[in-house]
């Protein structure tokens, strides 16, 4: 079975700074997806970014990166000027793209990110 | 843009009622879930529907728990006699299954806050 663990139940960072939030996982399939998304206070889940595993190349999605390292089983995120309304819960998410996968996504736990004005 | 729809948003029943959860998934979709999310904690994965049958389920999706989707557009789970640790934002989702492709376009509800009493 497929695990995921965010090590940081809570970040912090100043409007306009760089913060970086951190997700390992496990898994002994070769073949997957891996996502983060934004859970703001009304509680909707909201894709941020997706990462395939057969792509070496990092996700970007304008100031959200990724930094995937296949090997290390890790996928960090990285938000650069930082806004007010990055200000939510993330959650990292793991897929299985092939196989008798039928979709199901496995969350870590969360990381509740505060930003200061 | 095409959204999964969920209803009621919020719905408080008594312990030991059934209850129904309804969604509406995105038309051209062919994979259904629900998640479930206590308060303050990660998302747990429910159950994946495919082909109007349960594809995959977690152990939490025991006998108190059914999902049909009844009529070609919604896609319903039921809890029958609900208890006080079902409290908890229900999340359906829907994705659209093409070999690679299916990474993409997995969406998530708005959720259904479910309070038993």
């Amino acid at each position: 079975a497929q695990t995921v663990t965010q090590s940081q139940p809570e970040m912090s960072v100043q409007e306009a700074e760089t913060v970086t939030l951190s997700c390992t996982y496990d898994t002994s399939e070769s073949d997957y997806y891996l996502f983060w998304y934004k859970q703001p206070p009304s509680r909707q889940m909201i894709l941020v970014i997706r990462q395939e595993a057969y792509k070496q190349q990092n996700a970007t999605e304008n100031r959200f990166s990724v930094n995937f390292q296949k090997a290390a089983k890790s996928f960090s995120l990285k938000i650069s000027d930082s806004q007010l309304g990055d200000a939510a819960m993330y959650f990292c998410a793991y897929r299985n793209a092939g196989g008798t996968s039928y979709g199901k996504l496995t969350f870590g736990q969360g990381t509740i990110l505060t930003v200061h004005p | 843009e095409p959204e999964v729809t969920q209803t009621p948003s919020h719905q408080v029943t008594q312990m030991g009622q059934e209850v129904i959860l309804r969604c509406v998934p995105i038309s051209n979709h062919l994979y259904f879930y629900w998640y479930r999310q206590i308060l303050g904690q990660k998302v747990e994965f429910l159950v994946s529907f495919y082909n109007n049958e349960i594809s995959e389920k977690s152990e939490i999706f025991d006998d108190q728990f059914s999902v049909e989707r009844p009529d070609g557009s919604n896609f319903t789970l039921k809890i029958r006699s609900t208890k006080l640790e079902d409290s908890a934002m229900y999340f359906c989702a829907s994705s659209f299954l093409r070999g690679r492709l299916y990474g993409y376009g997995y969406t998530f509800g708005s959720g259904t806050r479910l309070t038993v009493v």
